[in-house]
């Protein structure tokens, strides 16, 4: 069985503020790949990042960052210097090798406040 | 570039009707996906297909189904619409399937009411 768990449904911060979103996931396989995906107020989900479960570098894209940590299995996502264009709904994934289903975790949603 | 094409963007639909989502891709991808998202609950799979004549059910199947008789289309059949239905629904695809860490290039969503 695989779950995921964003224990924060909703983040209020103000601009310029960091946040830190939390995903925490179970799963009995050793290979396995994790996500991020946005999805801003006008409803599409796009993609921002992907992880294997080999890989537990962590990973620094301009204001994003993402910490991956096999010991506590959570993959969790910063923001630093939040902008109001960062406002949307943010998904953690996980999917298993040979396995099709992508479980999404519940969502949170993140509002910048100008 | 078109992407991942849905229609309709917003229907409604009385208890017991019928009606069928379209879904079509343009950049030949193998896998295709048929997502539902309700309200705090993330999205759930409904069906995925593999390639041209496969797919098989994903988490919640019941009251749906779907064909792909090409690569570009995965249309999803709801028959006799129940409330329960009322959701937006996502198409997606990607060329090598989730399970190889392949990333899901999304539609921009079916929003559906059955009343």
């Amino acid at each position: 069985a695989q779950k995921v768990t964003q224990a924060q449904t909703e983040i209020s911060v103000v601009e310029k503020e960091d946040v830190t979103l939390d995903c925490v996931y179970e799963t009995r396989d050793t290979t396995y790949y994790l996500f991020w995906y946005k999805q801003p107020p006008s409803g599409e989900l796009v993609f921002l990042i992907r992880r294997n479960s080999f890989d537990e570098q962590n990973e620094i894209s301009g204001r994003y960052s993402w910490n991956f940590q096999k010991s506590t299995s959570s993959f969790n996502f910063t923001i630093t210097a939040s902008q109001v264009v960062d406002s949307a709904v943010y998904f953690c994934a996980l999917s298993n090798f040979g396995n099709e289903k992508l479980t999404f975790g519940t969502g949170t949603r993140l509002t910048i406040i100008p | 570039n078109a992407g991942v094409t849905q229609t309709p963007k917003f229907r409604i639909l009385k208890i017991g009707q019928s009606m069928t989502l379209q879904c079509t891709q343009d950049m030949n991808h193998n896998y295709m996906y048929w997502y539902r998202q309700d309200p705090g609950m993330g999205l759930k799979l409904i069906y995925y297909s593999v390639g041209a004549g496969i797919t098989d059910k994903g988490e919640v199947p019941n009251g749906y189904n779907v064909s792909r008789s090409t690569t570009e289309d995965f249309p999803l059949r709801l028959e006799l619409a129940a409330p329960s239905q009322t959701s937006v629904y996502f198409c997606a695809s990607s060329y090598a399937g989730v399970s190889g860490a392949n990333v899901l290039t999304f539609g921009a969503g079916s929003r559906l009411t059955v009343l």
